[in-house]
């Protein structure tokens, strides 16, 4: 079945740091990868995407590229915000019809603290 | 986008009593829906899915006469947490999917008491 593998947090950096998060899958066929992001105390929130292998998704100064040789996914800012500050979930999810079942599976979630 | 509009946000209900949670899809039509719980400090624990006009399939472990769903159109899907006691305290979540994304409400704080 397919699982996503997250790196435990919290990660706390200082404001302007570089962030690093990690995030490998086990997948069966080609399944599409995404990042969440839950600001305390609302929902989740697609932060990116990314559909099919060496695709970059991209927002808000984040970047993540769907890497299907390492089987990674890894989340980047060059420079965070205090705004930044929420949990980051990686998930998977396969979107074929013919599958029939389209069941988004997540990581356990970072969560990141970004200090003035 | 698509957007999933989740009523109510927070709740505090007295043990015992039940709780309805509302999920709407609000500009797509959503055959299928899923109820997601989140413990804290922990990732999002899939409940079940809710399939429009047939039964809902629960996860292993949920105990679907204690969380009944009703997917009753395309764009409405309730979960009824019944006879709610202190332990079922939880933030849920509903999410709905299109050919591309997955979509979340807002989420729900209920507080049992």
């Amino acid at each position: 079945g397919n699982s996503v593998t997250q790196m435990e947090g919290p990660v706390t950096l200082s404001e302007e740091a570089f962030l690093t998060i990690n995030c490998t899958y086990t997948a069966t066929g080609y399944p599409s990868l995404f990042w969440y992001v839950q600001y305390p105390g609302e929902g989740l929130q697609l932060l990116l995407k990314a559909t099919k292998a060496d695709d970059k998704g991209s927002n808000k100064g984040f970047e993540a590229t769907y890497r299907k040789e390492t089987t990674s996914f890894h989340l980047e800012k060059g420079s965070v915000q205090v705004s930044d500050s929420a949990v980051y979930f990686c998930a998977l999810s396969d979107f074929r019809i013919s599958g029939g079942y389209q069941k988004v599976t997540f990581g356990t979630g970072t969560k990141l603290q970004v200090i003035p | 986008g698509a957007v999933v509009s989740q009523h109510p946000s927070r709740v505090i209900c007295k043990s015992g009593t039940s709780v309805k949670i509302e999920c709407r899809s609000l500009d797509f039509q959503a055959t299928t829906m899923f109820w997601y719980r989140q413990f804290p400090k922990q990732s999002l624990m899939l409940m079940a899915t809710s399939n429009e006009g047939s039964k809902a399939t629960y996860e292993q472990g949920v105990e679907k006469d204690k969380f009944l769903i009703n997917h009753a159109s395309l764009t409405l899907s309730t979960l009824t947490v019944t006879s709610a006691h202190p332990e079922d305290s939880s933030f849920y979540i509903c999410s709905a999917l299109t050919s591309t994304e997955a979509f979340f409400g807002q989420g729900t704080r209920l507080t049992v008491v």
